[in-house]
């Protein structure tokens, strides 16, 4: 069945520091969409990619969609505190999408 | 516009009682969602209406069951409690198929 590892699990850096969170599929994705989860919160969502080379961005956060269509990253530049929680892919699948584990990130003030 | 709502925010049960946790949403949408998250296991599908009348089982639907009420609520039942089913539970809608969701609060169950 399809498979989506997102890495890594964990990420502490220093505020100021700038973060990447990855997201690969084991088959071609139609589309991916990308959540943050604060800590005692529910995922909110935050965009969704469809294109092939796709690049977003908003504010400091940077989306990207692999050639390919198999992966896709998030990268936040210059993290804040406000910055906190674990952000999680979701690629379309069986049961509707398919969620990746999420990448904690704990930022370091 | 609240949104989605669920409740209740918190609940223990002893294994073996039944319970029924609620969702409503005011949006309008079509889809809605039952996830169930554990720690280390992101977000599991257990059950999902793609319309109003149908319902389809997810990735982890044993033990449980839903209904869709009306367009508004999709409620999500536990018939007999196990441990296992100690988790946050999230409810979800959608407007497209395929469109970003809109999550609740979340629903907070222990079970002894």
């Amino acid at each position: 069945g399809q498979q989506v590892m997102q890495i890594p699990q964990y990420q502490h850096v220093q505020e100021g520091e700038d973060f990447t969170t990855y997201c690969n599929s084991s088959t071609t994705l139609s589309n991916i969409q990308w959540y943050k989860q604060r800590p005692g919160g529910h995922p909110v969502f935050l965009i969704q990619l469809v294109k092939s080379g796709e690049v977003k961005k908003q504010k400091r956060l940077t989306f990207q969609f692999g050639e390919a269509k198999k992966n896709s990253s998030l990268h936040i530049t210059a993290t804040q505190t406000t910055d906190v929680g674990t952000y999680f892919c979701a690629v379309p699948g069986t049961y509707k999408y398919i969620f990746g584990t999420g990448t904690r990130l704990k930022v370091l003030a | 516009n609240a949104g989605v709502t669920q409740t209740p925010k918190f609940q223990v049960l002893k294994t073996g009682q039944s319970m029924t946790l609620q969702c409503a949403q005011d949006m309008n949408h079509n889809s809605m969602y039952w996830y169930r998250q554990d720690p280390g296991m992101g977000l599991r599908l257990i059950y999902y209406s793609a319309s109003e009348g149908t319902t389809d089982k997810g990735e982890v639907p044993n033990g449980y069951n839903v209904s869709r009420l009306n367009k508004r609520e999709f409620s999500l039942r536990l018939e007999s409690a196990a441990p296992s089913q100690t988790s946050v539970y999230f409810c979800a809608s959608s407007g497209d198929r395929g469109g970003e969701q809109y999550f609740g609060p979340g629903t907070r169950l222990t079970v002894t």
